[in-house]
């Protein structure tokens, strides 16, 4: 079955601090994996993509790895602000019919 | 250019109604897909498509259906809503290397 992990369930950090996100997934043929921010009560705002071949991207204080071997992937964000205060999803797109599968998302709150 | 448009934004239906749940995008993109979102949770996909003329269920497809008869829309239908089936409702499309893109959501509640 091809399943999405993501741990923490939720983080609290004070300001400043780096901090990583994981995301494991069960089935190693993916096509690509994404990483996304959803504020309270709206909709999934994409942040960094990954495809199978690449081993990381970056955007700003963000960075995304891929390790397909060990089917694990990271977001680091540096220097961490309180406005990074939301729930980060990973979603694994899958080589075998398209499936897109997410995580169950880290809940970030970054103190003041 | 809209992207993704979902229909209606919010809905209170009785148990054993029925309703169809609009998505339709103007990017052109091939896949679409439909997951729902409990309170506090991720989101689970309910069907998917690569294509028109094509769909294929996802993890939770039970008391659902849908259709994709044009590129431009897919349509989620419940059939006999249960009180299980509240949830927000999210569209997303997809095209290969491209980010997903997600519609704004549909808050259903069914008492």
């Amino acid at each position: 079955k091809q399943e999405v992990t993501q741990i923490p369930a939720a983080l609290s950090v004070p300001e400043g601090e780096n901090l990583v996100l994981n995301c494991s997934f069960t089935d190693s043929a993916i096509y690509n994996l994404q990483w996304f921010r959803q504020d309270p009560g709206k909709g999934l705002t994409s942040l960094l993509l990954i495809q199978s071949s690449q081993r990381e991207q970056t955007s700003g204080r963000l960075n995304a790895s891929l390790d397909k071997s060990s089917g694990r992937s990271t977001l680091y964000i540096a220097a961490s602000q309180p406005g990074d205060s939301a729930t980060y999803l990973c979603a694994v797109f899958y080589n075998q019919g398209g499936k897109l599968i997410f995580g169950q998302g880290t809940e970030l709150s970054v103190k003041p | 250019n809209a992207g993704v448009t979902q229909t209606p934004k919010f809905r209170i239906l009785k148990i054993g109604q029925s309703m169809t749940l609009q998505c339709a995008q103007d990017m052109n993109h091939n896949y679409m897909y439909w997951y729902r979102q409990d309170p506090g949770m991720g989101l689970k996909l309910i069907y998917y498509s690569v294509g028109a003329g094509i769909t294929d269920k996802g993890e939770v497809p039970n008391g659902y259906n849908v259709s994709r008869s044009t590129t431009e829309d897919f349509p989620l239908r419940l059939e006999l809503a249960a009180p299980s089936q509240t949830s927000v409702y999210f569209c997303a499309i997809g095209q290969g290397v491209s980010p997903l893109h997600f519609g704004n959501g549909t808050r259903l509640t069914v008492t």
